[in-house]
């Protein structure tokens, strides 16, 4: 299976510290989206790539939050000087861009619990 | 913006039911419609889609048909199984200004659903 994959699944850190997580999209996807998802709701928009490209970000995305494709195949995403508030399941989707016809494809995400 | 409204849950049936879970959406331009699955500790699966007015998505016994008059892609199942349990989320993507656009998935809530032996 090639799907899109997310490492690590569980990450618990504690307040004020930095945490990275990684994403490998389907191998011939172009575009990278990140995705948070808190309990009880639906995942909304943090960051996407085109190929290595970061081209739009989320106002969700505080200057706490970086993301990075270099070469446009995997995507890290750091989170500095973590918050209780960060605690949530990070998810990353890949799609191969066809105009009109897109579909994302999702990771198993990566839960973060913040203490 | 653009937004989904789910039908709130939990939901809770017993098996061989039939289902309906509606959604509506407010979008400008032609948005795709999709359903998405996620199963408990999993990640979101694709269910079914559609990319234009009048399109029937199908999967798995599930369908879903985008009606740009009502804006509403409701999800139905004529029969359901223990192992559809899980939650189901209503998304739209933006057609996007160019070709270079993001089109990122607007969500709704989710619905859960419980499907009882």
């Amino acid at each position: 299976d090639t799907g899109v994959s997310q490492d690590p699944r569980h990450k618990i850190t504690k307040r004020g510290q930095n945490v990275t997580f990684r994403c490998d999209p389907i191998s011939e996807h172009n575009r990278l989206y990140w995705y948070r998802q808190t309990l009880g709701q639906g995942p909304e928009f943090l960051t996407y790539f085109q190929n290595e490209a970061q081209l739009e970000k989320s106002r969700l995305l505080s200057d706490r939050f970086s993301a990075e494709r270099p070469k446009g195949s995997f995507s890290t995403l750091e989170i500095q000087r973590t918050e209780q508030g960060d605690s949530a399941m990070y998810l990353c989707a890949s799609s191969l861009g066809r105009y009109g016809q897109e579909t994302q494809y999702f990771g198993p995400g990566t839960r973060l619990l913040v203490l | 913006g653009d937004s989904v409204t789910q039908m709130e849950g939990p939901v809770t049936l017993s098996e061989e039911a039939f289902l309906t879970i509606n959604c509506t959406y407010t979008a400008t331009g032609y948005p795709s419609l999709f359903w998405y699955v996620q199963y408990p500790g999993e990640g979101l699966q694709l269910l079914l889609k559609a990319t234009k007015a009048d399109d029937k998505g199908s999967n798995k016994g599930f369908e879903a048909t985008y009606r740009k008059e009502t804006t509403s892609f409701h999800l139905e199942k004529g029969s359901v199984q223990v192992s559809d349990s899980a939650v189901y989320f209503c998304a739209l993507s933006g057609s996007g200004v160019s070709s270079g656009s993001a089109r990122q998935l607007t969500f709704g809530s989710g619905t859960q659903l419980t499907v009882l032996p």
